[in-house]
């Protein structure tokens, strides 16, 4: 069964503490992978798209990677205001409706 | 701004009732998909639409029904709301084909 699966779970980190976050998936070939950032209450806001292993993607302080069996959300220097639940989710090649398969969240907090 | 328009933003209704929300997609998309959010939960997939057409259905309930008109606005009805329907609703669109959703903002449903 394809399935999407990220770590950890949550993650307190401390204001200007870079880290990593995870998301492995078991899709066989994939169309595409995709990041997404949700604030509490509001819709999930799109942050990358990733499709071919090798792939690296940057914005202001998060840069995504992809390798064959997992995607890395690397945070560098977070601040306060980079509080949030991260998503990934996956797009399989076989699906003609072109679903997004997603992960539960990795819910991360900056302590300033 | 998405781009995509939920209304209402919020709404409060009481058990057994019926309920419509409404999502007009971002300008160009064909492709409308439901999804349903409880609270401190992941995103559960509930229907997606393409051009007025059911394309794919998810975990909807029976007393979930949607549609997609031709101007390509969608509405999710509820019906015979029970307390366990309180969630947040949010409608995405996409143009059909390689590539992520863009999501609203959210309708937040809450059954007392």
């Amino acid at each position: 069964e394809d399935q999407v699966t990220q770590s950890p779970e949550a993650l307190r980190l401390q204001e200007g503490e870079s880290s990593s976050l995870n998301c492995s998936y078991t899709v066989s070939g994939l169309r595409g992978l995709f990041w997404y950032r949700q604030d509490p209450g509001k819709g999930p806001e799109f942050l990358f798209t990733l499709y071919s292993a090798g792939e690296e993607k940057e914005k202001e302080r998060l840069k995504a990677t992809l390798t064959k069996k997992e995607s890395f959300l690397h945070i560098t220097a977070p601040k306060p205001e980079d509080s949030a639940t991260y998503l990934c989710a996956v797009q399989a090649p076989w699906d003609s409706n072109y679903q997004l398969i997603w992960g539960a969240g990795t819910k991360l907090i900056i302590k300033p | 701004d998405s781009g995509v328009t939920q209304t209402p933003k919020h709404l409060i209704t009481a058990t057994g009732q019926r309920v419509t929300l409404r999502c007009s997609p971002r300008s160009g998309d064909l492709s409308v998909y439901w999804y349903q959010q409880s609270l401190d939960q992941g995103l559960q997939f509930l229907i997606q639409y393409y051009n007025g057409e059911e394309r794919a259905k998810g975990n909807i309930l029976e007393r979930f029904s949607a549609q997609q008109f031709p101007d390509l606005h969608s509405e999710l009805n509820l019906s015979s709301l029970e307390l366990g329907d309180s969630a947040l609703y949010f409608c995405a669109s996409s143009a059909f084909g390689q590539g992520g959703y863009t999501f609203g903002s959210g309708t937040r449903l809450t059954v007392v």
